[in-house]
């Protein structure tokens, strides 16, 4: 079962634009993470965000986190044509440890 | 510092034969998790392993196992395979047990083609 719903399922832009993608989720976490996939490959891991937390930047991302809504953004500023791939956000239920992850946001950035 | 190699690329088999698939984690990492990714079904996780034993399992088949060596290196097999078994194999490495705690650094994956 996929814990995490991301929105919208796919998302084309203009480069320079900034692009923005949710993640909804159904158990308490102690942690959300967003993972980048470039087609047919392995996951990047991109940032990591902790239960106590409500905002996190590493570059041009920009995470946030609601545990009231059970809901997360990913937004990437300015972006590239090399952002184009697929975005998951991910959590692990208490107890279960094993990341979940959710059906995955594709990103197409047009030059 | 070498990722998380994954072999063999790619891979057909021919349905009712097995197949093992490999991971070596990064060095210094003991946790090894697999992941099966499919068009259909997305993301969904098959095992983890951490110091050889199995520290936690996903909700698949008896036919599909896993063991973790004590170089941390970990393998995987699928017995009688089936043509839904065709999907992207990702194994992720983690420092400690569970993902959720250090984050994943995935392998490429095995492309793995059931005919």
């Amino acid at each position: 079962s996929q814990q995490g719903e991301e929105d919208p399922q796919a998302l084309s832009i203009q480069e320079g634009e900034n692009a923005t993608m949710n993640c909804s989720y159904k158990t308490s976490i102690n942690n959300l993470q967003w993972y980048r996939q470039n087609s047919g490959r392995g996951l990047v891991h991109l940032i990591l965000i902790r239960s106590n937390e409500r905002e996190k930047h590493s570059g041009r991302l920009r995470v946030t986190l609601d545990t009231s809504k059970k809901s997360s953004s990913l937004l990437i500023t300015a972006s590239r044509a090399a952002d184009t791939a697929s975005y998951f956000c991910a959590t692990g239920d208490t107890g279960r440890r094993a990341l979940t992850f959710g059906s995955g946001t594709r990103l197409q950035v047009q030059p | 510092k070498a990722g998380v190699t994954q072999t063999p690329r790619y891979l057909i088999k021919t349905r009712g034969q097995q197949v093992t698939l490999s991971c070596s984690p990064i060095s210094g990492h003991r946790s090894v998790s697999w992941y099966q990714q499919t068009p259909g079904q997305g993301l969904q996780f098959l095992f983890e392993y951490f110091s050889e034993t199995q520290r936690n399992k996903g909700n698949f088949p008896g036919r599909f196992s896993g063991r973790q060596f004590s170089n941390s290196r970990s393998e995987m097999n699928v017995s009688t395979l089936e043509l839904g078994d065709s999907a992207l194999y990702l194994c992720a490495s983690s420092p400690g047990t569970g993902g959720e705690f250090y984050g994943y650094t995935f392998g490429s994956g095995t492309r793995l083609t059931v005919v």
